[in-house]
């Protein structure tokens, strides 16, 4: 299974936007990259995700380097309640479009600092 | 809210016990998952159903097992249960099948299961 690389925690300002970088140097054409969070206390929630194009959506925006081989979450504008451990995940589409469970990593500690 | 619910939200037992988790999906959802987080072994899949059917299974041991009903809602049963087996228990239910690439999975707020 292809893997994903993430910096085990980083540090952003308030109101700042932040970057979050992965890593997937193995990643096949068929794989898309999936972006999860995880809030304190609480069950992880979906994010983004895209195949080659970069994508927007009103929580975040995803940008996918053109050999695919890394991508970078941005959150145009962080608050306090965007502190949580975002994680990187890569899903290989099945014929007909279906897809396996979804495989955790490590994931990245996001700290806001007010 | 998600919209999944699960049910206990803690649970305490012994060594040896087993227990079994509930899980509500939102509605209109077909397909529900399983996951389990340890400190040590981070945020596993364990198995999906499909409208009452097993549809993937991942790091699952064999005390373990699951089942969906007719009215979609699914229950993860634990057996023989062991200390290492304390865990947070999560359960997520998604549309279906079908598209599922790009489906989110809502996540429930999990069941805690401490083994003693």
């Amino acid at each position: 299974d292809a893997k994903t690389t993430q910096p085990n925690s980083m540090e952003s300002n308030e109101e700042e936007p932040v970057h979050l970088p992965c890593n997937h140097s193995t990643i096949s054409g068929t794989d898309y990259i999936h972006w999860y969070r995880q809030l304190p206390s609480q069950g992880p929630e979906y994010v983004i995700h895209g195949l080659t194009s970069n994508v927007n959506n009103r929580m975040a925006s995803l940008a996918i380097a053109e050999d695919r081989k890394s991508s970078t979450l941005i959150l145009h504008r962080a608050t306090l309640r965007d502190a949580a451990v975002y994680y990187c995940i890569l899903r290989v589409m099945f014929r007909g479009g279906g897809a396996d469970g979804l495989t955790f990593g490590k994931g990245t500690h996001l700290i806001i600092q007010p | 809210d998600s919209g999944v619910t699960q049910t206990p939200k803690h649970l305490i037992t012994a060594t040896g016990q087993r227990v079994t988790l509930r899980c509500s999906p939102r509605s209109g959802d077909l397909s529900v998952y399983w996951y389990q987080q340890s400190l040590d072994q981070g945020l596993q899949f364990l198995i999906q159903y499909y409208n009452g059917e097993e549809r993937a299974k991942g790091n699952i041991l064999e005390r373990f097992s699951a089942q969906q009903f007719p009215d979609l809602h699914s229950e993860l049963n634990l057996s023989s249960l062991e200390l290492g087996d304390s865990a947070l228990y999560f359960c997520a239910s998604s549309v279906g099948v079908a598209s599922n690439i790009h489906n989110e999975q809502f996540f429930g707020p999990g069941t805690r299961l401490t083994v003693l």
